[in-house]
């Protein structure tokens, strides 16, 4: 089947400790994002990325940092300079060349730190 | 700065009561309105795309319209199994996506 995975589902962490998420897709789009989702609130786009090898920053950036190393994988990870990182982090991936430009999401993983 | 805003925040009906979701948006060069379905603890699904004012899209109970400032989602009859949160987001030249903060449905039985 083709998709995107995240894992873990559920991640707890300690403040002060750097955690990675991951990301796969095996659907050979060009594209992949990362969104931060917190209750009330719309979608925030942290990174993206268009092309291995290069990405860039979105609206919230600060205290994350990523890697596009491979087509099918975008890790992210969220470093203990991020101020609120209790969040629900979902990736989503897209086709690079031409109509339609919707993105399709990954299952989401629930960052708890405490 | 796109900016999307999706109204009413949390809707109840009836099984079978028809309704509509409002999605405003403002863009600078509108590519594409998307719709997506999110259910609890899970990721969005996607549901449509809307490239151009007066273009409609349907699915199942679901009718999706477009004008040069909002998108209408309309759901027709609707069964408990479309409860969840439905969001709107607009793409501008860039292929970034502005998300709507979403309108939560539950629909009794």
């Amino acid at each position: 089947d083709g998709g995107i995975t995240q894992s873990p589902k559920y991640l707890f962490r300690k403040e002060g400790q750097n955690v990675t998420l991951s990301c796969e897709q095996n659907l050979n789009h060009d594209a992949m994002y990362w969104y931060r989702q917190d209750p009330g609130q719309g979608l925030r786009l942290i990174y993206y990325s268009q092309i291995v090898n290069d990405f860039q920053k979105g609206d919230i950036a600060e205290g994350y940092s990523v890697s596009r190393e491979k087509k099918e994988s975008f890790p992210l990870t969220v470093t203990s300079a991020q101020k609120n990182p209790t969040a629900f982090y979902l990736c989503a991936s897209r086709s690079g060349t031409g109509d339609p430009y919707e993105q399709y999401f990954g299952p989401g993983t629930r960052l708890t730190v405490t | 700065e796109d900016q999307v805003t999706q109204s009413p925040e949390a809707l109840r009906l009836q099984e079978g009561e028809s309704s509509s979701l409002n999605c405003s948006y403002t863009v600078s060069g509108l590519r594409g309105l998307f719709w997506y379905r999110q259910d609890p603890g899970k990721g969005p699904e996607f549901l449509f795309t809307l490239y151009s004012a007066g273009e409609e899209k349907e699915k199942e109970r679901l009718k999706a319209t477009l004008t040069k400032k909002e998108s209408f989602l309309h759901i027709t009859a609707p069964k408990p199994e479309d409860s969840a949160t439905y969001l709107c987001a607009a793409s501008s030249n860039d292929y970034k996506l502005s998300f709507g903060a979403g309108t939560t449905v539950t629909v009794r039985a």
